[in-house]
């Protein structure tokens, strides 16, 4: 049964970048046509995608965060990791890593979340 | 940006009625439509892929229409579990969400 775990700081200050891994078990991150994402919701909000990476490193952004978002993937490990920079208090939210298949896709196999808040 | 509008916002149903729930679509996203349930504390949980294939192990109670802008996802007979937040998604153009419809015990 493949399994995802997100793993990072609970807290990070404003204008610091947020740094957060994801871990999956159970099945192979280099397995073809499978994308992984990160996604966040903010307290009592909807969901907000962040953006996906593929295996080979190709990545892809949501248009809004682009400018301060990096997802990066280290297939040794079956990790892969989100940087969002510049963060501000509207940046807290659950985040959550998830699968999907094709460049976008709906996400099959979700994390169990990790809350990260921003405040000094 | 595809914006997804989801209604009602809210809907208060007892154990056994039907729930019908919409998402509309700000302009066409084919059949490229899902639709997601999630508990308190939980991660969403995949219902229903491309606006009307369940997923793996999803009762047969769960089924979803549509196409274009607008969609409906049904349950046919609540059960207890059932009382969530139901969130559609949209493939189209990126990944979007809609704002959820919140399924509560009257």
């Amino acid at each position: 049964q493949l399994q995802l775990q997100e793993s990072g700081p609970g807290l990070v200050k404003p204008s610091e970048t947020l740094s957060l891994t994801c871990t999956v078990s159970g099945g192979s991150i280099s397995t073809t046509s499978y994308y992984w994402a990160w996604i966040r919701q903010a307290p009592g909000k909807g969901l907000e995608w962040i953006g996906s990476i593929y295996y080979t490193g190709s990545t892809n952004y949501n248009p809004p965060l682009k400018s301060r978002v990096t997802i990066s993937v280290d297939t040794s490990k079956n990790q892969f990791s989100l940087r969002l920079s510049s963060v501000t208090a509207a940046d807290t939210a659950v985040y959550y890593c998830a699968r999907h298949q094709g460049v976008v896709g709906a996400n099959d196999y979700w994390g169990q979340g990790t809350l990260v808040t921003v405040s000094s | 940006e595809i914006v997804l509008t989801q209604s009602p916002a809210s809907l208060s149903l007892s154990p056994g009625e039907r729930a019908t729930l919409s998402c509309r679509a700000s302009q066409s996203v084919g059949t490229y439509l899902a639709w997601y349930q999630q508990k308190p504390g939980q991660a969403p949980r995949l219902l229903i892929n491309d606006a009307s294939k369940r997923a793996t192990g999803i009762p047969g109670r769960f089924s979803g229409s549509g196409s274009g802008t607008d969609f409906t996802l049904t349950i046919s007979s609540l059960e207890p579990e059932d009382f969530a937040v139901y969130y559609c998604q949209q493939r189209s153009t990126w990944l979007t969400f809609g704002g959820g419809t919140k399924v509560e015990i009257k």
